[in-house]
């Protein structure tokens, strides 16, 4: 099974900034590590991915050690909208195993 | 772009009541997912497709069925239904590469009363 390890939640001052860690020991050479999140009562939106170097985009970036077994998800400056649960995935194979994440709490 | 499409959006059935939970994506994805997910806990796997025709277990497989005639449906059927299923199902499709991003439906709130 291709599974991560992520800390079951995490809380983060607004507008300060939150590194979400995750390990993904067994992840293969080539697959990219993926990051979503689920906002309360919605479903899981991609957030972000990436296979070796270091990845931004517009809503979060990410870091990737350079063995490849673990990543941090970066939100540079959490905000109230940020609260969810953040999932990191090794999509090894045909499945997505989702595991329960990271339940990130924004302090006002 | 509508994307994932998932209908209906709520539901409640007797134990023992069948019914049909659908997804339909359009933006001409091979792979279709359904997972189901329990107050909290994570998303499960039930089944997955690689392609119309195409359909195999997921983690969670038990109760339910699925089929892929076409390339933009994947329905999730429940023949006997229990309050063990009682759930909110997401439906989500991918492209051919597997580290393309999975987009999600809306789900679809299931109450087994």
């Amino acid at each position: 099974d291709a599974k991560t390890t992520q800390p079951n939640s995490m809380e983060s001052n607004e507008e300060e900034p939150v590194h979400l860690p995750c390990n993904h020991s067994t992840i293969s050479g080539t697959d990219y590590i993926h990051w979503y999140r689920q906002l309360p009562s919605q479903g899981p939106e991609y957030v972000i991915h990436g296979l070796t170097s270091n990845v931004n985009n517009r809503m979060a970036s990410l870091a990737i050690a350079e063995d490849r077994k673990s990543s941090t998800l970066i939100l540079h400056r959490a905000t109230l909208r940020d609260a969810a649960v953040y999932y990191c995935i090794d999509p090894s194979g045909n499945q997505f195993y989702f595991g329960t994440g990271t339940s990130l709490t924004v302090i006002p | 772009n509508a994307g994932v499409t998932q209908t209906p959006k709520f539901r409640i059935l007797k134990i023992g009541q069948s019914m049909t939970l659908q997804c339909t994506q359009d933006m001409n994805h091979n792979y279709m997912y359904w997972y189901r997910q329990d107050p909290g806990m994570g998303l499960k796997l039930i089944y997955y497709s690689v392609g119309a025709g195409i359909t195999d277990k997921g983690e969670v497989p038990n109760g339910y069925n699925v089929s892929r005639s076409t390339t933009e449906d994947f329905p999730l059927r429940l023949e006997l239904a229990a309050p063990s299923q009682t759930s909110v199902y997401f439906c989500a499709s991918r492209g051919r590469n597997r580290n393309q991003p999975q987009h999600f439906g809306d789900g679809t709130r299931l109450s087994i009363l």
